[in-house]
């Protein structure tokens, strides 16, 4: 069964720096990935979905990469900023019978970008 | 405007009284779910339709039912709720299995 890891569990930068926030599964073949942003008390906020096809994907600020046969994507964040501050969760779909992709979660990553 | 809505937000009851917390979207989309979010476990699945009349379990299906009538409308029942199901759910939907997941805003449920 597909386990995510996300380390490190809680994470504090000052503003404007660039950051990478990582992640790691135990079965390669997944067939997407996604990362979402929650915000206390919230929903979740899809962030990018990265193909099982594909490297990496951008968008503004944000680039997330995938490496299938290591395990691992990474989320860096350019130049943070307070509103940036979130738990950062990632997830990975895998095949789970009866023609079904099932979404694996992390436990996720608590940013805060002080100011 | 494109969106996954569920009610109520907030909602606290009294073991064994049955409720039902609803899920619509309308996006058109065939994959709804279902997750709860407890902390130290993070979201894990209770239920998904992979389209009407289509429904399995996830992987903590107990003391929950589900059904898919109509595209659009994804109902969570509790039969019989117990304090062990006081947590934060979740409904989400996609275009279909496996691509990406839009999520609601969250239930908040205490059941004392």
């Amino acid at each position: 069964k597909q386990e995510v890891t996300q380390i490190p569990a809680a994470l504090s930068v000052p503003e404007g720096e660039n950051l990478v926030l990582n992640c790691s599964f135990t079965d390669s073949a997944i067939y997407n990935l996604q990362w979402f942003r929650q915000d206390p008390g919230k929903g979740l906020t899809s962030l990018l979905l990265i193909q099982s096809s594909q490297r990496e994907q951008t968008s503004g600020r944000l680039n997330a990469s995938l490496d299938k046969s290591s395990g691992r994507s990474t989320l860096y964040i350019a130049a943070s900023q307070p509103g940036d501050s979130a738990t950062y969760l990632c997830a990975c779909y895998a095949y789970s019978g009866a023609g079904s992709y099932q979404l694996t979660f992390g436990k996720g990553t608590k940013l805060s970008v002080i100011p | 405007e494109a969106q996954v809505t569920q009610n109520p937000r907030y909602l606290i009851t009294v073991t064994g009284k049955k409720l039902t917390v609803t899920c619509s979207q309308n996006m058109n989309h065939e994959y709804m779910s279902w997750y709860r979010q407890d902390p130290g476990l993070g979201l894990r699945q209770i239920y998904y339709s992979m389209n009407v009349e289509v429904t399995d379990k996830g992987d903590v299906p107990e003391g929950y039912k589900v059904s898919r009538k109509e595209k659009r409308n994804f109902p969570l029942i509790l039969e019989s709720p117990s304090p062990n199901q006081t947590s934060l759910y979740f409904c989400a939907s996609s275009l279909s299995t496996g691509n990406e997941q839009y999520f609601g805003p969250g239930t908040r449920l205490t059941v004392t």
